[in-house]
């Protein structure tokens, strides 16, 4: 059984802050880790497709980085906005050709 | 099409009866998984498929979900003798590639299922 989690479940930020959440997968037999953004009533879209340890990737004012020895990624917001609120999901890959398996999601509501 | 379809939209149903749920995936995307998702939680992995072929089905629940992509395009999850626990949000995704490390899904709208 893979476990992928993630912290916090769900927060509350002040427009212009930013904040960050956390991905826990098993750091062994890593091949690929995903974040997916997901608004209520709409289908989840894929942010980040992250593959090597010490990965960055970053679109806009959200941006991610990878841990794969101590199996953890990070997802950032800065200056969040009210479009910002939404469910950010986290999928994890061990091998090739293997099932994507999600995490409970962390959900972001930016207040104005 | 230009993006993945399911239908039916919304399905209820009565306890007992079964349902059959289609998804359309992008055309030419070798993957297809089908997800169940409860309210406020992530998506929990049926199955999926590369092309054709069932690659790994450990996430149906029992023999009562099924699932088949005949021609490695459409897929159909079907739920036989539906029972009330089995209602949920289910989703359907392709991916370009198979077993890629890159291959990002893309999800459909869902059908939202309902037994009475």
């Amino acid at each position: 059984i893979l476990n992928v989690e993630q912290s916090p479940q769900s927060l509350h930020v002040q427009e212009g802050d930013s904040t960050n959440f956390t991905c826990s997968f098993p750091s062994s037999n890593f091949y690929a880790l995903h974040w997916y953004r997901w608004e209520t009533a709409k289908s989840p879209e894929a942010l980040f497709v992250m593959t090597l340890n010490g990965d960055e990737k970053k679109k806009g004012r959200i941006s991610a980085t990878l841990n794969t020895k101590e199996g953890y990624s990070y997802l950032y917001i800065k200056g969040s906005q009210p479009e910002d609120s939404a469910t950010y999901l986290c999928a994890f890959k061990y091998a090739a050709g293997n099932k994507l398996t999600f995490g409970g999601g962390t959900r972001v509501l930016v207040k104005p | 099409g230009a993006g993945v379809s399911q239908s039916p939209r919304y399905k209820v149903t009565k306890r007992g009866q079964d349902v059959a749920l289609r998804c359309d995936p992008i055309s030419g995307h070798v993957s297809l998984y089908w997800y169940r998702q409860a309210l406020g939680q992530g998506p929990e992995f049926l199955t999926y498929f590369n092309y054709e072929a069932q690659q790994d089905k450990s996430g149906l629940p029992n023999d009562r979900f099924s699932a088949e992509r005949p021609e490695g395009s459409i897929s159909t999850l079907t739920i036989q003798r539906t029972e009330q626990r089995d209602s949920a949000m289910y989703r359907c995704a392709s991916s370009l590639v198979a077993g890629g490390p890159t291959g990002e899904l893309f999800f459909g709208e869902g059908s939202r299922l309902t037994v009475l």
